[in-house]
């Protein structure tokens, strides 16, 4: 089945650093990945969507400079939270569409990545 | 914009018994898709079952079933013979086919199941 490699699993890391994260499909192609943001018993909140060879698209209240995306090919997203902060600390996932699989195709999921800043 | 309803946030049932989680939804959009996604505390997002907006007939994957009532906007999922490792965050989500979507899912807030043994 379709497979989305999320890394890494953990970071532990001082305040004002970056931490890029990444997100693969394994065994397919997808032009669109999105991210999303969770914090601890809630919902999965949609930060962005990632479009290959394009620019990604923000969700409303997120800051484009403070969480670039770069979707390069068709089979990596990347996440990087810029100057990281205590507050930016949470869990974060990224998603995926196999891009050939028909309209009816779910998103599959990374395992996330939990964040932590010191 | 869609909404997505999960009015039960905690619910428990017996090891091997039945429950029926619900899910509501609201939407101008003719042909769509709904999920239901589990989250178990390895917090990893597991697919469970799927429904086309356009089928009448009600999606089965083994344990899990749906009751989609299309007029009344419910899609509520039944699992049959619960188990232990049912345990876990239990996820309605919506998903309009149209090109503007981008194929976005909206998710309700969730319903934490528990098995007891």
């Amino acid at each position: 089945g379709a497979v989305v490699s999320q890394h890494p699993s953990r970071v532990i890391c001082k305040s004002g650093t970056s931490v890029k994260i990444e997100c693969r499909s394994l065994d397919f192609q997808a032009t669109t990945m999105f991210w999303y943001r969770q914090f601890p018993k809630q919902s999965l909140m949609l930060m962005a969507t990632s479009n290959e060879g394009s620019k990604a698209t923000y969700e409303q209240g997120v800051e484009k400079d403070k969480f670039l995306i770069n979707h390069a090919s068709l089979t990596l997203s990347t996440l990087t939270v810029t100057s990281a902060h205590p507050e930016d600390s949470s869990f974060y996932i990224c998603s995926a569409r196999d891009m050939g699989g028909g309209d009816n195709q779910p998103q599959h999921f990374g395992d996330g990545t939990r964040l932590s800043i010191l | 914009a869609q909404t997505v309803t999960q009015s039960q946030p905690e619910m428990s049932v017996q090891e091997a018994e039945t429950v029926t989680l619900s899910c509501t939804y609201d939407t101008s959009e003719n042909n769509y898709y709904l999920f239901w996604y589990k989250q178990p505390p390895s917090r990893q997002m597991i697919l469970v079952i799927r429904q086309e907006a356009y089928k009448q007939q009600n999606a089965t994957e083994n344990r899990f079933s749906v009751n989609f009532q299309k007029a009344a906007k419910s899609f509520s999922l039944k699992i049959s013979d619960s188990q232990l490792g049912d345990t876990a965050m239990y996820f309605c989500a919506f998903m309009a086919h149209s090109g503007g979507s981008n194929y976005k899912l909206t998710f309700g807030k969730g319903t934490l199941l528990t098995v007891n043994p």
